[in-house]
């Protein structure tokens, strides 16, 4: 079984369009996180969640907006496409406490806006 | 403040060592390494949490001195698997949110 899952694996979506990435995670973690990779491999936080509960939102264009129905989904709807949007998403789950527990990935979703 | 890490990127032969370094300017509560291979997610491999502390995940170690604010990561009788992106990961004021160094790419040739 896979622990942490997300799907699409790839999407491939003109500019302008509205997305979605979906996670999800059978780990019983009450944290979940959404990473983005650029092509210079540079991993960077985008949201965390605990509990269903927003506690980091970094820099993030509004445009990109996180949605937990339960502990164990976190998904990312993205509306209005940019091309600078194109990267490798990675969704994450810990136990709370990041200072003391591993972070899991899933496969990651690689983004490719045309 | 994202943590630096260096080198940037490290070519061996299979069997030589490497060391590889992440320094912060700010306190480090605790020190996470993860090896990310091509294509595939980051897994994790360890995490340091007091100063002087060590630990090894199969011939990879790892040092933390929280005086100098630095961790490093030692690769003993490196082996091609070993091959990836390696990333340290700090903690930020000891919250939630863990951020990355920009990695090290590590090459193992036979």
């Amino acid at each position: 079984d896979t622990a942490v899952s997300q799907t699409p694996k790839y999407l491939v979506t003109q500019m302008g369009n509205d997305k979605s990435i979906k996670c999800e995670q059978n780990l019983g973690h009450d944290t979940m996180y959404w990473y983005k990779q650029d092509s210079k491999k540079f991993l960077k936080i985008m949201f965390s969640y605990n509990n269903k509960e927003l506690i980091i939102n970094e820099t993030v264009p509004n445009r990109f907006s996180p949605k937990s129905p339960d502990k164990a989904h976190l998904n990312l709807h993205i509306n209005s496409l940019e091309l600078g949007d194109s990267a490798v998403y990675f969704c994450a789950s810990s136990r709370p406490g990041t200072v003391n527990t591993e972070a899991f990935f899933g496969q990651g979703t690689r983004l490719t806006v045309v | 403040q994202q943590p630096v890490q260096s080198p940037q990127a490290v070519i061996l032969r299979e069997g030589e060592d490497a060391v590889i370094n992440c320094s912060s300017s700010k306190a480090l509560y605790s020190v996470h390494w993860y090896r990310q291979k091509h294509g595939e997610a980051p897994v994790f491999l360890m995490i340091l949490l007091k100063g002087g502390e060590q630990k090894g995940h199969e011939k990879i170690s790892a040092s933390f001195n929280e005086k100098k604010q630095q961790s490093s990561l030692y690769l003993t009788a490196s082996q091609l698997s070993y091959s990836g992106t390696y990333f340290c990961g700090t903690p930020q004021g000891g919250s939630e949110k863990l951020v990355f160094g920009k990695g090290t790419k590590l090459t193992v040739n036979p």
